[in-house]
């Protein structure tokens, strides 16, 4: 149980361009959605917390108007990364979890994004 | 400030046993994961330690002592797809996972 899926795995784009990137809780229904971007041999860097049907919760330094997050049911987030440009270009993951705070976190296989 | 310390890197026999340390300083504690990640592939979940002791999960081990901000990760009878990375992250007083930077382990014949 708990699989979360991500799409798409791999994304190539040029500057300039909008990437939209989903998560989907497959088993469970995730009430707390979380986006991470990690560089290489780097640690996760947490960007957005988002709960069902509301507004996501932006860490400090992170650009609400660039990483756009819908959280649009218990079972799917997407992130949009507006006008993508080259410094952009990381490993982004998403996890899931399912109920209280101390329940864990599942993650998605991440997406790479390569900016051009 | 919030802070998770945990050696860069480590390299361990196949076969042997390693642990791997973690302390932490952290507004309140509710609780601390150890994930598994393979290079280039998502985080896995280990284990979650919130009392005080050792958890036993097959051939992977965790403790944690919250008086000295302190966990361990234990693996025995290494096995060379053991070679990973370990993070460790710990939930703060306001249910905020807080990441250390991670340790790779080093698996060698």
């Amino acid at each position: 149980g708990a699989v979360v899926s991500q799409h798409p795995s791999w994304v190539i784009c040029k500057s300039g361009t909008s990437v939209k990137i989903e998560c989907r809780s497959l088993d469970f229904q995730a009430t707390t959605m979380f986006w991470y971007r990690q560089f290489p041999k780097q640690s996760l860097m947490l960007m957005a917390t988002s709960n069902e049907g509301s507004k996501a919760t932006y860490e400090q330094g992170v650009e609400k108007d660039k990483f756009l997050i819908n959280h649009a049911s218990l079972t799917l987030s997407t992130l949009t990364v507006t006008s993508a440009h080259p410094e952009d270009s990381s490993f982004y993951i998403c996890s899931a979890r399912e109920g209280a705070p101390m329940e864990t976190q599942y993650f998605g296989p991440g997406t790479r994004l390569l900016v051009l | 400030g919030q802070n998770i310390d945990q050696p860069t890197e480590m390299t361990a026999t196949e076969g042997a046993i390693v642990q791997i340390n973690c302390t932490y300083q952290t507004s309140g504690f509710n609780g601390l994961f150890w994930y598994q990640q393979h290079a280039g592939e998502a985080p896995t979940f280990l284990s979650y330690n919130v009392l005080d002791g050792l958890e036993e999960k097959g051939r992977f081990s965790s403790f944690l002592s919250r008086s000295k901000g302190y966990s361990y990760l234990l693996l025995k009878e290494l096995q060379m797809k053991d070679s990973a990375s370990y993070l460790c992250a710990v939930l703060d007083s306001n249910y905020q996972l807080i990441w250390g930077a991670g340790t790779k382990l080093i698996i060698k014949p």
